[in-house]
């Protein structure tokens, strides 16, 4: 079956605009987590779903960064008025369930110039 | 409360032995390995859950101390494909899978 993909697959915007990361997880799995990954760094949490709510959203740096999953499968991140310091790769990740086995998508590769 | 992973890098010849150490500072529910290879994502290698179980696949096994909070990655004959950067992800609540990775340690294989 086909995993986690992610789209756009690279994106580079200016400072002060808004984007939009898109995840879709693997048919089925119920959670869903954002990361981002600095380089030369392990992936840190960002929010966590089960279904539709968001069950953790403390990883989010700030008020800046929103995150939905309407629908329980496809998720959003969004970042407003994005910052050079946002620039990293935001993975995806879905599990069948809690504590259960993450998998990750491919990543989007942010860059704010 | 990021876990600290030994050594931070490792140069291995084929078919030699490694092993990677994951510490935690809080106590554990579980344990998760991966594997991430650059520009690619991490892939999983195992999990495991408190109680002191080992487990492995082919070649690969890991442990998990529950007294010490502490998991190690052992590495056997190891081969080119097993390069790139391990991960330990460790999860600290029951049912609030929120892992906290470590800080990497980079294996490279040579011929």
């Amino acid at each position: 079956g086909a995993g986690v993909s992610q789209t756009p697959s690279n994106k580079v915007t200016e400072k002060g605009k808004y984007v939009e990361l898109r995840c879709d997880p693997i048919s089925g799995h119920t959670a869903l987590y954002w990361y981002r990954q600095s380089l030369g760094q392990g992936p840190e949490f960002l929010i966590y779903f089960q279904g539709t709510g968001a069950a953790d959203d403390s990883g989010l740096p700030n008020d800046r960064f929103f995150a939905v999953r309407p629908e329980g499968s496809v998720s959003t991140l969004k970042i407003q008025r994005t910052e050079r310091g946002d620039s990293a790769v935001y993975l995806c990740a879905s599990s069948p369930g809690v504590t259960e086995t993450q998998y990750f998508g491919p990543g989007t590769r942010l860059l704010v110039l | 409360q990021q876990p600290v992973q030994s050594p931070q890098a490792v140069i291995l010849r084929e078919g030699e032995d490694a092993v990677i150490n994951c510490s935690s500072s809080k106590a554990l529910y579980s344990v998760h390995w991966y594997r991430q290879k650059h520009g690619e994502a991490p892939v999983f290698l195992m999990i495991l859950l408190k109680g002191g179980e080992q487990k492995g696949h082919d070649k690969i096994s890991a442990s998990f101390n529950e007294k010490k909070q502490q998991s190690s990655l052992y590495l056997t004959a190891s081969q080119l494909s097993y390069s790139g950067t391990y991960f330990c992800g460790t999860e600290m609540n029951t049912g609030f899978q929120k892992l906290v990775f470590g800080t990497g340690t980079r294996l490279l294989v040579s011929p």
